[in-house]
């Protein structure tokens, strides 16, 4: 089955306390993002990668690290969470937009909590 | 720069009503990508269509259809007789060709009362 997972799906840690959300997809895409969703404020683009070892910032890039050593994996890294980044976070992947539908398959999600 | 705006926050029709969501873009690129994506109460974000900018065929499926109007920089979404199914929140998005970025506006609520 084609799919986008996450891990973990819910996290409460402490601030300061550095983590890593997982993502990895099986459909071979080359482009995957990262999002976060926040009340009033829609999704946001965090990273994104158009292909291994090729990371680019989005809109709100501070306070996180993404690397792309493997097609299929994505992850974010906080190094040191602060409670702004509470928050849902969505790992997403497509084909690059102007080869392919541009359709991006999302992950559930994971819920954020920094204390 | 790339920008979405969905100026509604929330919207609430009665069942069977037809309900339009607005969405404006800017963009400095002749070539991009809009799309509409759908967060029912589950939280997952689904897929709903993709359109390219040099095509502005209005495009139907089913109950759901879509204005695309390059003129007012518009990509309107409307759903015909609405269905409680239908509450969600609903994400615009666009994606310049010569840029990466996916950039979304900030969503619109719609509730769909019984």
């Amino acid at each position: 089955e084609a799919q986008v997972t996450q891990n973990p799906r819910y996290l409460i840690t402490v601030t300061g306390k550095k983590l890593t959300v997982t993502c990895s997809q099986n459909m071979n895409h080359e482009y995957m993002s990262w999002y976060r969703q926040d009340p009033g404020l829609g999704l946001r683009q965090i990273y994104y990668s158009m292909n291994v070892e090729v990371t680019d910032k989005g809109d709100v890039p501070e306070g996180y690290k993404v690397s792309r050593k493997e097609k299929r994996n994505f992850p974010l890294i906080l190094e040191s969470p602060s409670p702004n980044q509470t928050s849902l976070y969505f790992c997403a992947s497509s084909f690059p937009t102007s080869r392919n539908t541009g359709e991006l398959f999302f992950g559930e999600g994971s819920r954020l909590t920094v204390l | 720069a790339q920008k979405v705006t969905q100026a509604q926050t929330e919207i609430s029709v009665v069942e069977k009503e037809d309900v339009t969501l607005d969405c404006v873009y800017e963009t400095r690129d002749t070539t991009y990508y809009l799309f509409w994506y759908k967060q029912p109460p589950s939280g997952e974000l689904v897929f709903l269509i993709r359109r390219n900018s040099f095509d502005e065929q209005n495009e139907i499926s089913g109950r759901y259809s879509w204005n695309f109007q390059k003129s007012t920089s518009s990509f309107n979404f409307t759903i015909t007789a609405s269905q409680v199914v239908d509450s969600a929140v609903y994400f615009c998005a666009l994606s310049e060709a010569g840029d990466d970025k996916i950039i979304f506006g900030k969503g619109t609520r719609l509730h769909i009362l019984p």
